[in-house]
């Protein structure tokens, strides 16, 4: 899987849009870019994923840029429980495998919301 | 809540104890992982079990023994600890079955595991 690089931490007032960068440039053509979160205590919840076009959610929007090698997680009006550690990660598509991927994390951003 | 449940979520043991963390879901998928989260690391990759069967087994140390009876249940067992494995013990699930699937992982809260 390519590797990411992601600034460890950011500050976001609350209500404000929050933009998480992720750089990926070494990506390949059938890697999907994932956006997971974890607060505090809690497991990994999942975000958004997408290919080459942009993407939107209940959650988020996923910017990719036209040569895929960066991308960029929007939450529109963050909130004090946005606060976590969100995670970009790239994998590849599903081969023939049903599914199973090795997935691996990197230490992601740290956003805090502040009121 | 994510369908995949962890139990317990809290477990203090001491060195010589025996005890297991058990993972289950009901999401229909038929992958399942072990993670470690260990303070202010990265997730790291233990085991994955696909369709039951292991697959990966990320240089493991033999006192942590996965077992996955079926597609819906995976245990990871622990014996002769060391306070060096004090973690959060994660387990996700994902896949089904179809040979083009994209499904993102589905986590469980964790075990928060203290060896003593």
């Amino acid at each position: 899987d390519a590797k990411t690089t992601q600034p460890p931490s950011m500050d976001c007032a609350e209500g404000r849009a929050a933009n998480l960068p992720c750089n990926h440039s070494t990506i390949s053509g059938n890697e999907y870019v994932y956006w997971y979160r974890q607060i505090h205590s809690q497991g990994p919840q999942y975000i958004i994923h997408g290919l080459k076009n942009n993407e939107t959610n209940e959650m988020a929007s996923l910017i990719i840029t036209e040569d895929r090698k960066s991308s960029t997680l929007i939450l529109p009006h963050a909130t004090l429980r946005d606060t976590a550690v969100y995670y970009c990660i790239v994998r590849l598509r599903g081969a023939g495998s049903g599914g199973y991927q090795k997935v691996t994390f990197g230490t992601g951003t740290k956003l805090q919301v502040i009121p | 809540e994510t369908g995949v449940t962890q139990t317990p979520r809290h477990l203090v043991m001491g060195m010589t104890n025996k005890k297991s963390l058990k993972c289950e879901q009901h999401l229909g998928h038929n992958a399942m992982y072990w993670y470690k989260q260990s303070a202010k690391k990265p997730l790291e990759l233990m085991f994955v079990y696909n369709f039951k069967e292991q697959t990966e087994n990320n240089s493991v140390p033999s006192r942590f023994s996965p077992e996955c009876p079926n597609s819906s249940h995976l245990f990871l067992h622990l014996h002769t600890l060391q306070p060096e494995d004090s973690a959060l013990y994660l387990c996700a699930s994902n896949g089904q079955g179809r040979s083009n699937d994209n499904s993102p992982l589905h986590f469980g809260n964790g075990t928060r595991l203290t060896v003593t």
